[in-house]
C-alpha cells in the first residue's frame, strides 16, 4: 500500500509563530486531505487538496502531486491550533493516514 | 444537515463480551468507512462499504470483527468475544464516492 510519512512528529510553538508541516507519499494518489484532531478526538477536515494551493484563514496547504508531497502552513499560531495534524491520501477509495504531527502551541 | 454520528460515544465492556458500534453517515453518502485509532497511534483502516456492499474488508484484524450496512445508510461494527487489545477509538467516516471524507466523533471502547 501507499506509504505516508509526516514530519516533524512533534512541534512546539510559541503563540504567534508560523510553522510548516510536511507530508510525503510514496505513490500517485487521487486526492489528499489534511485533518486536525482536537483534544476531544474529533477529526476536523481542513483541506481537500489534490494539487495546488488553498487557504482558509490562518491555514494554507499546498500539494505538489508530481513530486508526491504536501505542505500545511500555520501562520500566527494560537493555542487553539494545538492537537494532532494528519495527512491522508486517497488511492482509489481508501484513505491512508500518516502518523501525524503533534502540535503544541504555548501561550 | 447533520454530520456523521456514532453511538455509543463511550463503551466499557468486560473481556469476552460482544459489542455493537453504530454509525449514521451523512444522508446520501454512498461510501462508508470504519477506522480504528489505538492510544497515541494513527488511524488504521478496517472496512469500506460502497452502498451495502463491502468490497474491502482487508483491515478487519480477526474473524471476531464483522460489519454490515443496511439501506445504504446505517452501519454496525460488531466485535465478538472482546479482548483487551480491542480497546481503541472506533471512527466512522462517510463520503460521496471518492470525495471528501467526513468523520464522526468516534466510539471509545474500553475492554476491562
Amino acid at each position: 500500500g501507499i506509504q505516508v510519512e509526516q514530519s516533524p512528529p512533534d512541534l512546539i510553538l510559541q503563540e504567534g509563530a508560523n510553522s510548516t508541516l510536511r507530508c510525503n507519499f510514496s505513490d500517485s494518489v487521487n486526492n489528499l486531505q489534511w485533518f486536525h484532531q482536537n483534544p476531544w478526538g474529533q477529526l476536523i477536515n481542513l483541506f481537500y487538496i489534490p494539487s495546488g494551493t488553498k487557504q482558509n484563514g490562518r491555514l494554507s496547504a499546498t500539494t505538489v502531486a508530481t513530486e508526491r508531497y504536501s505542505l500545511l502552513y500555520i501562520s500566527s499560531s494560537q493555542t487553539t491550533d494545538s492537537g494532532v495534524y494528519f495527512c491522508a491520501v486517497v488511492n482509489d477509495y481508501k484513505l491512508s493516514f500518516g502518523a501525524g504531527t503533534t502540535v503544541t502551541v504555548r501561550a | 444537515g447533520a454530520g456523521v454520528s456514532q453511538s455509543p460515544s463511550n463503551k466499557v465492556t468486560e473481556k469476552g463480551k460482544d459489542v455493537e458500534l453504530r454509525c449514521d453517515p451523512i444522508s446520501g453518502h454512498t461510501a462508508l468507512y470504519w477506522y480504528r485509532q489505538s492510544l497515541g497511534q494513527g488511524l488504521e483502516f478496517l472496512i469500506y462499504f460502497q452502498g451495502n456492499s463491502a468490497p474491502d474488508k482487508s483491515g478487519l484484524p480477526s474473524d471476531r470483527f464483522s460489519a454490515e450496512r443496511t439501506g445504504g445508510s446505517v452501519s454496525t461494527l460488531t466485535i465478538q468475544r472482546t479482548q483487551q487489545e480491542d480497546s481503541a477509538v472506533y471512527l466512522c467516516a462517510s463520503s460521496l464516492s471518492r470525495g471528501l471524507s467526513n468523520f464522526g466523533p468516534g466510539t471509545r471502547l474500553t475492554v476491562t
